[in-house]
């Protein structure tokens, strides 16, 4: 598809089990990004890839979360021992490379994975 | 203070009239400013870019930036019932570090 994809697009969950989240970006973005959304917040920074790697993983609430990217294209969202506070929609987005974007980080967001940890 | 600041809401305009959004963003070096806009339980769609000073307009849509004021509002002409949704401003600082600084969003009703 010509979108970013995420799955699954909904996943419950009981407290202390882990969960893999799963990000498909545009083709040809090189750039990816986590976000999440709690109800009724904003959006929350998680963290950004340029290509596989990770330089700004300053959002990652804990050390249960990680992610990590795969020939510069999928990417997968980790969350160990999950609580209830990790409830909330996990969103992915993309865009072209930072330094040679004309479109000044124009991001795309994924249709997001619903959490619920119960 | 915070990053990103939106005009508190909700905003409820008759339909056929314009809805103004307004944002205030902390860093003065930002770059590029977006809106996004958001339905009930669907993920945030972007609608405008704008990257200089001035207007920019896409059919009902206008973005305005203001770098001197900090300032970003986005105008919709002829409001419509499907305009009714959550509208988010976000900022990029422009550093090699791509995150993107949102605001929480203002809620707009477009009532027939």
């Amino acid at each position: 598809g010509a979108g970013v994809s995420q799955s699954p697009s909904n996943k419950v969950t009981e407290k202390g089990k882990d969960v893999e989240l799963r990000c498909d970006p545009i083709s040809g973005h090189t750039a990816l990004y986590w976000y999440r959304q709690s109800l009724g917040q904003g959006l929350e920074f998680l963290i950004y890839f340029q290509g596989n790697s990770a330089p700004d993983k300053s959002g990652l609430p804990s050390d249960r979360f990680s992610a990590e990217r795969t020939g510069g294209s999928v990417s997968t969202l980790t969350i160990q021992r999950t609580q209830q506070e990790d409830s909330a929609v996990y969103l992915c987005a993309s865009s072209l490379e930072l330094q040679r974007a004309l479109s000044y980080n124009e991001q795309f967001f994924g249709p997001g994975t619903r959490l619920t940890v119960l | 203070q915070k990053e990103v600041e939106q005009n508190s809401g909700p905003l409820s305009v008759p339909e056929g009239a314009i809805a103004s959004l307004n944002c205030t963003y902390s860093d003065r070096g930002s770059q590029s400013f977006f809106w996004y806009r958001q339905y009930s339980g669907k993920s945030p769609e972007l609608i405008m870019s704008i990257y200089s000073n001035g207007d920019k307009e896409d059919g009902r849509f206008t973005a305005q930036l203001n770098k001197a004021s900090q300032y970003v509002s986005l105008l919709i002409r002829d409001s419509q019932p499907s305009d009714s949704a959550t509208y988010l401003c976000a900022v990029w600082r422009g550093s090699t570090l791509g995150r993107l600084y949102f605001g929480r969003g203002t809620q707009l009703t477009v009532w027939p």
